[in-house]
């Protein structure tokens, strides 16, 4: 079965400083990528999303991840945060199978970004 | 465009009582999805619902009870509520089966057990 860890729970920065937030998942098999955003009292919503192809991922509001499959990672990177970056971030995957494959989640990191 | 609504939002109630957490969704979505969310554990799948009237285990089910009588709702039942069931819920629904298809996720219902 297919694993996510985000080792890092919370991650204090600056405001327009760059941040990194990582994501190591565990699988034998191709894998589909996801980066969700939870802002306060609301649901997920889906950042961006690798799927196949080019292996770095752009969502609108500046954040990108690169998909390392030697590396099993799927770090997502923004060069300069704002204070409404302030959210927590889930890493999460599926193996793609053609039939129903549940989400697996990481834990989160809360992204704090300081005036 | 109200999207996926969930109902109540707060909810505190007591060991033992039955308790059922609303979900509605607008898209006429085939697939929803009951998450629960606590420290530590990220989000972790309840049931899931491909279509009315189709319901799976998914993770986490013990003490739970589903039904979807009709595409656009997708209940949750808290038979007897214990305290560990105490948690942020969340419903979300995809349009298909593609596994690449997003999935929404509804404002989430807090509820507390006493």
């Amino acid at each position: 079965a297919q694993s996510v860890t985000q080792l890092d729970s919370q991650v204090p920065v600056f405001e327009e400083a760059p941040v990194e937030l990582r994501c190591n998942y565990s699988s034998s098999v191709s894998v589909y990528l996801f980066w969700y955003v939870q802002y306060p009292n609301q649901g997920l919503q889906l950042l961006l999303k690798y799927l196949s192809g080019s292996t770095l991922v752009e969502s609108i509001n500046g954040f990108e991840a690169e998909f390392n499959k030697s590396q099993t990672s799927f770090h997502l990177r923004k060069p300069s945060v704002h204070i409404s970056d302030t959210a927590e971030y889930f890493c999460a995957v599926i193996v793609p199978s053609g039939g129903y494959q549940k989400v697996t989640f990481g834990t989160g990191t809360k992204l704090q970004v300081i005036p | 465009d109200a999207g996926i609504t969930q109902s109540p939002r707060y909810k505190i109630t007591e060991t033992g009582r039955q308790v059922t957490l609303m979900c509605h969704q607008t898209w006429s979505h085939s697939y929803m999805f009951w998450y629960r969310q606590d420290l530590g554990h990220g989000l972790r799948l309840i049931y899931y619902s491909a279509a009315a009237d189709i319901t799976d285990k998914g993770e986490v089910p013990d003490g739970y009870v589903v039904s979807r009588s009709k595409t656009e709702n997708f209940p949750l039942t808290l038979e007897s509520a214990t305290r560990s069931q105490t948690s942020v819920y969340f419903c979300a629904s995809r349009k298909g089966s593609r596994e690449d298809e997003t999935q929404y996720f509804g404002p989430g219902t807090r509820l507390l057990v006493l």
